[in-house]
């Protein structure tokens, strides 16, 4: 298996513009999260999906962030606008599963806003 | 609301020697699972290894092992024979047990960067 992947590894852009990040999870996994991860605020949780579903949107830090699964091996997040707060490191994570399942991690995205 | 805290930013060890992370979590819940996972610099998280709260024996695996302490609410992370390749940050995790559709979030703490010296 290919392992959750995610693009771009790297994205800079201007403030103001728009941002989209991607991310395939594994195949079969039933569980899909999106992390932030920044020096100030650690790993924060930004949203979870179940099958598709939105679960928790609780870590969304504002409307300028929106994220969405159309299917099941599928899920985008979009920064509209940016700001140059928003630069860290985004992660998306699959499990199938609850509890004990480990997390499956991608390689993150670099967002980078100036 | 649970909470994880790695009280240490960092630490170091020489090459083949033992080192504990330390991480607390606070929590009123009774069961639960509890991770660590690794960070090199590549940035990929790795996980390192797993435990469920109503199991008494410490989880192993190879030169990985923690010490929970479900009382104190403590879970450490022992690495006997200190390699160069183990040099990372390393976070501790708390997730909930589910009793509903919603899993429980996967928190974190604020990691330790581990040193290895040659």
């Amino acid at each position: 298996d290919a392992g959750v992947i995610q693009s771009p590894r790297h994205e800079v852009t201007e403030m103001g513009q728009e941002v989209t990040l991607r991310c395939k999870p594994i195949s079969g996994h039933d569980y899909l999260f999106w992390y932030r991860q920044t020096m100030m605020r650690g790993l924060e949780l930004l949203i979870y999906f179940n099958n598709n579903v939105p679960i928790d949107d609780s870590g969304m830090p504002e409307d300028r962030f929106s994220a969405k699964m159309p299917n099941a091996s599928f899920s985008t997040l979009k920064i509209q606008p940016s700001e140059p707060r928003d630069s860290a490191v985004y992660f998306c994570a699959s499990s199938f599963g609850q509890g004990d399942s480990p997390l499956h991690f991608g390689n993150g995205t670099r967002l980078t806003v100036t | 609301a649970q909470t994880v805290t790695q009280s240490q930013p960092e630490m170091s060890v020489q090459e083949a020697e033992t080192v504990t992370l330390s991480c607390t979590y606070d929590t009123s819940e009774s069961d639960y699972y509890l991770f660590w996972y690794k960070q090199p610099p590549s940035r990929q998280m790795i996980l390192v290894i797993r435990q469920e709260a109503y199991k008494q024996q410490n989880a192993t695996e190879n030169r990985f092992s923690v010490n929970f302490q479900k009382a104190a609410k403590s879970f450490s992370l022992k690495i006997s024979d200190s390699q160069l390749g183990d040099a990372a940050m390393y976070f501790c995790a708390y997730r909930s047990v589910p009793k509903t559709y919603n899993t429980g979030k996967l928190i974190f703490g604020q990691g330790t960067t581990l040193q290895v010296k040659p």
